[in-house]
């Protein structure tokens, strides 16, 4: 089994609507990250916590929200989607070390 | 100036040939440097790491580090079609505790 899993894989919704996104890890790492990629843009942070209690804003987290439920689990809502969050979303984990492991990524499109 | 800076490519090299691949970055106080490997529509995956100055070779990688010069790079000998991905450069910045900044990537392709 993957060690950090997403749900769901791809989704396609329409403007205005709240979705989820769910991220799962059995690596027991503490940090927990939320990236979107957009083509020629590279990775950009939305959120990142380094622990159930520790929540921070990446650099463009504007539109979205973050829930850090248990050491495991960290969830990104997108409270109202606009076309321009279509992107590939990846959620990461790190543990005491700086190397960060990646998700399979979920594939938003809003129409 | 971006805080890490990558050519976007498309970087085309021969099959067995040396593939390098470059990255900046502008903080002089950066402590850790990591290339990650992406294939189309996957998730990056780490290749390496490096933390001092001079050469770390992992089989057909080499990367290279020079803090004076403030650029990282990544050799990869014996290129193969395989091999053909986006390279992402990443970079802990001094006092950035656990936040990595992303290059955007070099596309590299491999031709038979």
């Amino acid at each position: 089994d993957a060690d950090v899993t997403q749900t769901p894989r791809n989704r396609i919704t329409k403007t205005g609507k709240r979705i989820m996104l769910e991220c799962s890890q059995t690596k027991g790492h503490d940090r927990m990250y939320w990236y979107r990629q957009d083509p020629g843009l590279g990775l950009r942070l939305i959120y990142y916590s380094f622990d159930v209690k520790d929540i921070n804003k990446g650099e463009i987290s504007d539109g979205y929200s973050v829930s850090r439920q248990a050491q495991a689990k960290f969830s990104l809502s997108l409270e109202s989607a606009i076309p321009n969050q279509t992107a590939l979303y990846f959620c990461a984990t790190a543990g005491t070390t700086d190397t960060q492991y990646f998700g399979p990524g979920t594939r938003l499109t809003v129409l | 100036q971006k805080e890490v800076e990558q050519n976007s490519g498309p970087l085309s090299v021969p099959e067995g040939a040396i593939a390098s691949l470059n990255c900046t970055y502008s903080d002089r106080g950066s402590q850790s440097f990591f290339w990650y490997r992406q294939y189309s529509g996957k998730s990056p995956e780490l290749i390496m790491f490096i933390y001092s100055n001079g050469d770390k070779e992992d089989g057909r990688f080499t990367a290279q580090l020079n803090k004076a010069s403030q650029y990282v790079s990544l050799l990869i000998r014996d290129s193969q079609p395989s091999d053909s991905a986006t390279y992402l450069c990443a970079v802990k910045l001094y006092n950035q505790g656990g936040k990595l900044i992303f290059g955007q990537g070099t596309e590299l392709s491999v031709k038979p």
